[in-house]
């Protein structure tokens, strides 16, 4: 089945502890993305990859990293995360651009105390 | 830059009559335009887009938009409204400035339907 999958779905965490949430994709996309939605203010797209290796920022990227070693995977990192970062995130992928339909994983809700 | 309106935050439709949900748009480029679905507790579902082919796109579920460039603006609209289509509804704009796509997401359109 075609899916994106992101883990954890449910994570409280403190201020301060490094946390990574996985995202992977088995439809061979080459872009994905990262999004926080908060309640008011849509999603906001943190940061996108185009391919392997290549990554941006989006609207809201301070505090997060991304990387993509891998065409399947694209992690969300937070060094150090902050209670501002309590949020819902989305994973989502498509192929060859966003122009195409991006197909989003389930979400992971964050709470950070 | 590329940004997004949806100009109402909250929508309530009695079931059977029609639904308009509206949609805003600014773009320096050609642009994507999509309008996504979002059931509570649920991850996002594409609805229909519109990638500068017709101007009147048809999507899943009834639901259509039109492409307006003259007013900018990409209304969702659906003749009659069903109780499973109680949910929040995002427009959003994807364009290319110097070769790198950006996604940009209007705030959405909670739409609420009476029995």
């Amino acid at each position: 089945e075609a899916q994106v999958t992101q883990n954890p779905r449910y994570l409280i965490t403190v201020t301060g502890k490094k946390l990574t949430v996985t995202c992977s994709q088995n439809m061979n996309h080459e872009y994905m993305s990262w999004y926080r939605q908060d309640p008011g203010l849509g999603l906001r797209q943190i940061y996108y990859s185009m391919n392997v290796e290549v990554t941006d920022k989006g609207d809201v990227p301070e505090g997060y990293k991304v990387s993509r070693k891998e065409k399947r995977n694209f992690p969300l990192i937070l060094e150090s995360p902050s209670p501002n970062q309590t949020s819902l995130y989305f994973c989502a992928s498509s192929p060859i651009g966003p122009h195409t339909e991006a197909f989003f994983g389930q979400g992971t809700r964050l709470t950070v105390v | 830059a590329q940004s997004v309106t949806q100009l109402d935050s909250h929508v309530s439709v009695s079931e059977g009559t029609p639904v308009l949900l509206r949609c805003n748009y600014s773009s320096s480029y050609s642009p994507s335009l999509f309008w996504y679905v979002q059931h509570p507790n649920k991850g996002l579902q594409l609805l229909l887009k519109y990638t500068s082919a017709a101007t009147l796109v048809k999507g899943i579920n009834g639901f259509e938009a039109e492409f307006k460039k003259s007013e900018t603006s990409f209304h969702l609209t659906k003749p009659s409204a069903h109780m499973s289509d109680a949910a929040e509804y995002f427009c959003v704009v994807s364009d290319a400035p110097g070769g790198y796509q950006k996604v940009t997401f209007g705030t959405g359109t909670k739409l609420q339907v009476i029995p």
